[in-house]
């Protein structure tokens, strides 16, 4: 069946360094790809999404790429803030849409 | 428009109890799904519909019922409450969008059974 791999976490990281939550996955056919963030207490929030290969997903200043060919779909951000804290999730949607596969989640902390 | 509405927010049962978690949308989309949110282990789909009267099993569909009379409402019951049923569960209904699909999320349920 289809599955998301996200890097391990926590990742512990300074203000305005780079980050880089890499999100592999499998699936058939052609998914889509997104990726949620979850502040602390609050529900799931849609960050980005890409649907076909090549596409990028882009919002707040992050981006991630759908790789067909290395089947990942990494988030990078070139320059983090305390605000970013939050816990990030990878997900898949396979054809049909109905349903989502979700990684395990990588709890980022952004240090002042 | 309220979007996808959850209740209740917050509920403690006691091991044995049967409840009925609510989701209700109102944007009328065919698809809708259950999951689970435990520490480390992100979401877990637990059940999901493709239409009224159409429900299928996810990954832990175990100890939960559903059923999907309406296209709005898709209820999820738990026959009898375990302990290990303590979790956060998301509600999300979805829908075609720009070569792909959309999804809108509840702001979930926090389930304690002690």
């Amino acid at each position: 069946g289809d599955s998301v791999t996200q890097m391990e976490g926590p990742v512990t990281l300074s203000e305005e360094a780079f980050l880089t939550i890499n999100c592999t996955y499998t699936a058939t056919g052609y998914p889509s790809l997104f990726w949620y963030v979850q502040y602390p207490g609050e529900g799931l929030q849609l960050l980005l999404k890409a649907t076909k290969a090549d596409d990028k997903g882009s919002n707040k200043g992050f981006e991630a790429t759908y790789r067909k060919e290395t089947t990942s779909f990494h988030l990078e951000k070139g320059s983090v803030q305390v605000s970013d804290s939050a816990v990030y999730f990878c997900a898949l949607s396979e054809t049909s849409g109905s349903r989502l596969t979700f990684g395990e989640g990588t709890q980022l902390t952004v240090n002042p | 428009n309220a979007g996808v509405t959850q209740t209740p927010k917050f509920q403690v049962l006691k091991t044995g109890q049967s409840m009925t978690l609510q989701c209700a949308q109102d944007m009328n989309h065919e698809y809708m799904s259950w999951y689970r949110q435990d520490p480390g282990m992100g979401l877990r789909l637990i059940h999901y519909s493709v239409g009224a009267g159409i429900t299928d099993q996810g990954e832990v569909p175990n100890g939960y019922n559903v059923s999907r009379s309406t296209t709005e409402d898709f209820p999820l019951r738990l026959l009898s409450a375990a302990p290990s049923q303590t979790s956060v569960y998301f509600c999300a209904s979805s829908y075609p969008s720009k070569g792909g699909y959309g999804y809108t999320f509840g702001s979930g349920t926090r389930l304690t059974v002690v």
